[in-house]
């Protein structure tokens, strides 16, 4: 166990709607990582958060956004969801922003329909 | 460019035998260098990382890998094989971008090990 937490671990939802997935990080750790995880496209970086404020930004779609909250808890929205969309989607913590070592949830699998 | 290349998609061992799981890099610097494991159903788990210092990196469950600076080359060894060893492992760089680092990860590499 990583101590990293995600929830929910699945979601299956429609094109053109909006999720949220939700990630806690390990006790003491300031970044917060984003993944998406597909067959076509393999681990792709989305974006990074240290102590609240964007650090880093990957292959993330205008679509989606996300954030870090004072308790350093992360969220990411997804919306107007398409079916290429369907992925599993990862978060990661550190303890610093600097991306050496990082500890992954156990993701959330999104179905759109 | 900065880029990681996994030239296997799969490899396949018997329990016992050694094993290697090969990953090539590029990057601007010094490359920092990075192993994780993914277990079916799991998440990516921490293996062992290269950033500075010996060119052999020893790290969890008895994997190491080997730092070549003119090969540019990060590939991960185990002397025996487990069974348990069966998963995919991924290579990782950390690359250096305008205001900050990106982690890019390899394609990824299948692991097979039979008894």
């Amino acid at each position: 166990d990583s101590g990293v937490t995600q929830t929910p671990k699945h979601l299956i939802t429609a094109t053109g709607q909006r999720v949220t997935l939700r990630c806690s990080p390990r006790s003491g750790d300031l970044s917060v990582y984003w993944y998406q995880q597909s067959l076509d496209q393999g681990l792709q970086f989305l974006i990074q958060y240290y102590n609240g404020e964007e650090r880093a930004k990957g292959n993330i779609l205008e679509r989606f956004s996300a954030q870090q909250f004072p308790d350093l808890h992360s969220e990411l929205n997804l919306s107007s969801l398409e079916l290429g969309d369907s992925a599993l989607y990862f978060c990661a913590s550190s303890v610093g922003r600097e991306a050496y070592e990082q500890y992954f949830g156990p993701g959330t699998r999104l179905t759109v329909t | 460019a900065q880029s990681v290349a996994q030239p296997e998609d799969q490899v396949n061992v018997a329990e016992g035998n050694p094993l290697t799981v090969k990953c090539t890099y590029s990057v601007s610097g010094n490359p920092y260098l990075f192993w994780y494991v993914q277990y079916p159903n799991r998440g990516l788990q921490f293996l062992l990382k290269y950033i500075t210092g010996d060119n052999l990196v020893k790290g969890s469950y008895g994997f190491e890998a080997e730092f070549n600076k003119s090969q540019t080359s990060f590939h991960l060894k185990k002397p025996s094989a487990l069974v348990s060893d069966s998963a995919l492992y991924f290579c990782a760089v950390r690359g250096v971008y305008t205001g900050g680092f990106k982690t890019i990860f390899g394609a990824g590499t299948r692991l097979f090990v039979k008894a």
